[in-house]
């Protein structure tokens, strides 16, 4: 079965600051990987997701993540941390194949921006 | 295009009251499940359904019953409320496309069962 872990429970970084989150999965296979964003009281936000080629993705609001096999890790980073950026953040791991599409989630990592 | 919509947003439940969580998509996509958020334990797969008809047990489906009667709905029945099932409740929907799996997530439903 597929899972997986997010070591930090909450990051606190100063804004223009780097960040980065850390993800390990565990599947048997090639996974399909998503890191989303959740504010408070809202919804999820996809903000990358890695299928196949390029190791290194780039997504929206200036994150990226990088694709490690050797390490079965998905890290999310961003170079310069904005105020608006403090949210919870989930990776998440689907099975690849026609028909399933189930994730499993990480626990999350909270992110405090502080000025 | 609406993308998944959820309904209710927020509900209170007494114990052992049952009520129906519902979730509409239109963008044709064959895929629908749901999941619950609870803190400090991300999203957890409740139940799922490959297209009309079909439908099967997630992680966590014990007191949650669904059904799949179009390819638009997926409602999600909690048959008799305990407070367990307070939870952050979330609809998706997805295909498979040349880029792999895109999930759509409605906005949540937030319910307390009292």
């Amino acid at each position: 079965a597929q899972s997986v872990t997010q070591p930090d429970i909450h990051i606190t970084v100063s804004e223009g600051a780097s960040l980065e989150l850390r993800c390990n999965y565990s599947y048997g296979a090639t996974p399909y990987l998503f890191w989303y964003v959740q504010s408070p009281g809202q919804g999820l936000q996809l903000l990358l997701k890695y299928f196949s080629g390029d190791t290194l993705v780039q997504g929206i609001k200036g994150f990226e993540a990088e694709f490690k096999r050797s390490q079965s890790s998905f890290n999310l980073r961003k170079p310069s941390v904005h105020w608006s950026d403090a949210a919870e953040y989930f990776c998440a791991v689907a099975s690849v194949g026609w028909g399933d599409y189930k994730l499993s989630f990480g626990a999350g990592t909270t992110v405090t921006v502080r000025a | 295009n609406a993308g998944v919509t959820q309904t209710p947003k927020f509900q209170v439940l007494k114990t052992g009251q049952s009520m129906t969580l519902q979730c509409a998509q239109d963008m044709n996509h064959e895929y629908m499940s749901w999941y619950r958020q609870d803190p400090g334990m991300g999203l957890r797969l409740i139940h799922y359904s490959v297209g009309a008809g079909i439908t099967d047990q997630g992680e966590v489906p014990n007191g949650y019953n669904v059904s799949r009667s179009t390819t638009e709905d997926f409602p999600l029945r909690l048959l008799s409320a305990a407070p367990s099932q307070t939870s952050v409740y979330f609809c998706a929907s997805s295909f498979q496309g040349n880029s792999g799996n895109t999930i759509y997530f409605g906005e949540g439903s937030w319910l307390t069962v009292v």
